[in-house]
């Protein structure tokens, strides 16, 4: 089965800051890989898929990069209401498998 | 516009089998451009992704659950299910149903969950 890791499993930052979030697959999974972003008490949310494609209505400060094994999310300039936590997950092979998650806290 | 809504038992006993309903509104199930998904959260964890079922009827399972789970889909009534068999304290979980979407990139397809369930907590427990 292919495994995900994220780094780092948290992180805090201030509003403005540039974030980024780290996402490997122990295979390589060209760029079959999608971001989510879960509030608390909530759904979870598709934020990129196809490693770097904007979902429709996310704001353009999120982007997505790499492939391979190798991803990242990145936060241009942070956001009170981007306080979440962060999935990875490989989307087209089977086990459609998530990442461990990145909690992001506004300092 | 497309909502999602699971049902089912909160409650279930050891060893018996959990079965959700995940019924679709504002649109129809019965479209090959998506799938149906299933995932979970067990509290203060992260998300397991349960199976997928599509349009052909194949169905795809996460291999740690193959053994327990069904998918299914009814269209006639545009909703699909869940079952999971044997259920132990492991399986207590926030249950979400989600759409799948198929997307062509540079001629190649990807997949993801774009439309979620608010998700529905069921406890193992006797």
């Amino acid at each position: 089965d292919i495994q995900m890791t994220q780094s780092p499993s948290s992180l805090s930052a201030s509003v403005g800051d540039g974030v980024t979030i780290s996402c490997r697959a122990s295979q390589s999974i060209a760029n079959y890989l999608n971001w989510y972003q879960q509030k608390p008490g909530r759904a979870p949310r598709l934020l990129i898929y196809a490693a770097s494609r904007l979902q429709s209505g996310v704001p353009s400060r999120f982007s997505g990069s790499g492939s391979g094994t190798d991803f990242t999310l990145t936060i241009s300039s942070l956001q009170p209401e981007d306080s979440a936590t962060y999935y990875c997950q490989q989307g087209n092979l089977a086990p459609r498998t998530f990442g461990p998650g990145t909690r992001v806290d506004i300092k | 516009q497309l909502q999602l809504q699971e049902s089912g038992p909160g409650l279930v006993k050891p060893s018996e089998t959990l079965s959700l309903t995940c019924t679709v509104s504002g649109g129809s199930i019965s479209s090959s451009n998506y799938y149906w998904g299933w995932i979970r959260q067990p509290p203060g964890k992260g998300l397991e992704w349960i199976g997928n079922i599509y349009y052909s009827g194949t169905t795809y399972y996460n291999p740690s659950l193959e053994s327990r789970v069904t998918i299914s889909v009814d269209t006639s009534m545009n909703h699909f299910s869940l079952k999971l068999s044997s259920v132990t304290a492991a399986d207590t979980a926030l249950y979400y149903c989600a759409r799948g979407d198929i997307v062509m990139v540079v001629a190649t397809t990807h997949e993801s969950f774009d439309i979620w369930g608010h998700g529905t907590m069921v406890t193992v427990s006797s």
